[in-house]
């Protein structure tokens, strides 16, 4: 399989202020993370693909001024959710494809947002 | 684009067989994962289909029709720790920028009673 770690587990931030999520493939180099949004009893909604060394595409919707993508390396994508706001407040999860044929993603433990 | 479909909610009995249906309409297709999450975790991979036809893993089976847009997961020998969201997510096929987009549905919350 292939391991994803997210980090923070949790955050609590005060509107306004700038939040980043990190997220590490720890046994695979991952070119390619995605970015997922999850409010409650709703599904996954992809917010953008994290590519290496460029820049990330953004789903329609997604301001992308405000989620602020880096995929610095094979293993770290980040997310910064800058000037949050209550309404950003969401479960985030990244995930990366396996090096399997089938190409499964395989997700981080996720970030629960609360923005106060 | 991609729309799925997917029971809400389903109730099962510790030890029956419960069946979770998928319905899809895509503007291109290669592929179809089921994934299991449980309440406040991120989810867990449990199957693939690409292929029409049935894919069975233990407890897991998972079938496809491509003609008909469908798919089910089937639970066996249901557990109480069954309980969860079931994520059916299909896969597009490549475009010319090499991206390749996987939605999902909104999932359909298993309760397991004993």
């Amino acid at each position: 399989g292939a391991v994803v770690s997210q980090h923070p587990s949790w955050v609590i931030c005060k509107s306004g202020t700038s939040v980043k999520i990190e997220c590490r493939s720890l046994d695979f180099q991952a070119t390619t993370m995605f970015w997922y949004r999850q409010f409650p009893k709703q599904s996954l909604m992809l917010m953008a693909t994290s590519n290496e060394g460029s820049k990330a595409t953004y789903e329609q919707g997604v301001e992308k001024d405000k989620f602020l993508i880096n995929h610095a390396s094979l293993t770290l994508s980040t997310l910064t959710v800058t000037s949050a706001h209550p309404e950003d407040s969401s479960f985030y999860i990244c995930s990366a494809r396996g090096t399997s044929g089938r190409g499964e993603l395989f997700f981080g433990e996720g970030s629960r947002l609360t923005v106060l | 684009g991609q729309n799925i479909d997917q029971p809400t909610e389903m109730t099962a009995t510790e030890g029956a067989i419960v069946q979770i249906n998928c319905t899809y309409q895509t503007s291109g297709f290669n592929g179809l994962f089921w994934y299991q999450q449980h309440a406040g975790e991120a989810p867990t991979f449990l199957s693939y289909n690409v292929l029409d036809g049935l894919e069975e893993k233990g407890r897991f089976s998972s079938f496809l029709s491509r003609s008909k847009g469908y798919s089910y997961l089937l639970l066996k020998e249901l557990q109480m720790k069954a309980s969860a969201s079931y994520l059916c997510a299909v896969r597009d096929k490549l475009d010319s920028g090499g991206y390749q987009k996987v939605t999902f549905g909104t999932g359909t919350k298993l309760q397991v009673i004993p």
